[in-house]
């Protein structure tokens, strides 16, 4: 079956610091994986995604995500934090996976804290 | 901000009752799909309507339905509620073309509350 895993419910960073938010998945076939940001009482906003081509993919606000095949992982990464990051990530996969249809299958989501 | 827009923000139900939710999607994009989002856990799939046809639908009984307009805006249906059905549900539009789907756009989304 297919899965996405966000194997941190929360990561802590001090402002000005790198940052990582972990994903790894489990699909057959040729992932197309994506991230998404949710801040307080709002819906989800997209921030980048990995169709294919290079295995680095930069996307809004200074955010980028390093595919990795052999691992199973999409990592979502910034080079320096700002406390205005501070919200809910959540990493999905999309298929189509049966029935010829897209659908988002998304992680449990990891909460970003950073710090002043 | 997207273009898709939700209705309402917020509404309060009693058990038992049935409840629409509205979505207009983005100019151009002719998929909705729907998401059930609880408490403390990631979005889950109810739905997907493309072109006014149910092309896809997750792990959720068949009291929740919904329909898509010629415009591709959309309406979820909820019947019987049931408190387990509190959560924020969000709605997602794209424009589907086989391998150029692009990605989905969501809404503000609906906090449902059953009581």
């Amino acid at each position: 079956a297919q899965s996405v895993a966000q194997p941190e419910d929360q990561v802590n960073v001090a402002e000005g610091n790198p940052l990582t938010v972990k994903c790894t998945y489990s699909v057959s076939g040729n992932p197309y994986l994506f991230w998404y940001v949710q801040y307080p009482n709002r819906g989800l906003q997209f921030l980048l995604k990995y169709i294919t081509g290079d295995n680095l993919v930069k996307g809004s606000y200074g955010f980028e995500a390093e595919f990795n095949k052999s691992q199973t992982s999409f990592h979502l990464k910034k080079p320096s934090a700002l406390v205005s990051d501070s919200a809910l990530y959540f990493c999905a996969v999309r298929g189509p996976f049966s029935g010829g249809y897209n659908k988002l299958i998304f992680g449990a989501g990891t909460r970003l804290a950073v710090h002043p | 901000e997207t273009g898709v827009t939700q209705s309402p923000t917020h509404l309060i139900k009693t058990r038992g009752q049935q409840v629409t939710l509205r979505c207009s999607s983005q100019s151009g994009h002719n998929t909705v799909s729907w998401y059930q989002q609880a408490l403390g856990q990631g979005p889950q799939f109810i739905f997907q309507y493309y072109r006014e046809e149910e092309n896809g639908r997750g792990n959720f009984p068949p009291r929740f339905s919904g329909l898509q307009f010629p415009n591709y805006s959309s309406e979820l249906n909820v019947n019987a509620l049931e408190l387990d059905d509190s959560a924020l549900y969000l709605c997602a539009s794209s424009l589907a073309g086989g391998r150029s789907d692009t990605e989905a756009f969501f809404g503000q989304g609906t906090r449902l509350t059953v009581v």
